[in-house]
């Protein structure tokens, strides 16, 4: 079946430090690809998204590249603050499903 | 638009208490669905609706779950009877389709539930 696997967390980082979370997806067919942030006390919100292979999705510095060679979705940052610890989930949907499958998520906190 | 709005945004019950969870989903959004989160399992979805009708529930964890849409405007996820493993946040999110590869899923801010 469909899944998305995300590095644990958590991923702690200095300000302006470069982030990487990484993601990988097992589905069939050609699925839609998703970053999702939450912020503490809050629901998901759309970060990102990539609806074919070799799609950029960006977003607030935040990119990801749909890479079908590696069923990957890897976020990236090049320099983060302290206003972007959250967690965040990567996410799928593929054309046989109407359903968004999440990732079990990764806190990203950052330190000034 | 106010976005998706949950009530209420903290619930704390007695094991075996009726729970009723409340969602109001963006006006002119047509599809609507019920998340839960928690640390153990992360986000599951549990029914969600297209134009006020259920299309997939297979998500619900056992008859104690129940889901409705009366309209296009609120919908309410029950729990009857509640257990302490029913403890989670329950998240509500809308979207002008039910193809969330097409469209943006808006959440609210959910309603964590405690059953003591």
């Amino acid at each position: 079946g469909n899944s998305v696997t995300q590095m644990e967390g958590p991923v702690t980082l200095s300000e302006e430090a470069f982030l990487t979370i990484n993601c990988t997806y097992t589905a069939t067919g050609y699925p839609s690809l998703f970053w999702y942030v939450q912020y503490p006390g809050e629901g998901l919100q759309l970060l990102l998204k990539a609806t074919k292979a070799d799609d950029k999705g960006s977003n607030k510095g935040f990119e990801a590249t749909y890479r079908k060679e590696t069923t990957s979705f890897h976020l990236e940052k090049g320099s983060v603050q302290v206003s972007d610890s959250a967690v965040y989930f990567c996410a799928l949907s593929s054309d046989n499903t109407d359903k968004l499958i999440f990732g079990t998520g990764t806190r990203l906190q950052v330190f000034p | 638009d106010a976005g998706v709005i949950q009530s209420p945004r903290h619930e704390v019950t007695e094991m075996g208490q009726e729970v009723t969870l409340r969602c109001k989903p963006i006006s002119g959004h047509n599809s609507l669905f019920w998340y839960r989160q928690t640390m153990m399992r992360g986000l599951e979805l549990l029914i969600y609706f297209n134009n006020n009708v259920p299309i997939d529930d297979s998500g619900m964890p056992e008859d104690r779950f129940s889901a409705k849409m009366p309209n296009a405007s609120f919908s309410t996820l029950k729990i009857q009877p509640s257990e302490p493993r029913d403890s989670a946040v329950y998240f509500c999110a809308s979207s002008t389709s039910p193809r969330v590869g097409r469209s943006e899923a808006f959440f609210g801010q959910g309603t964590r539930l405690t059953v003591v």
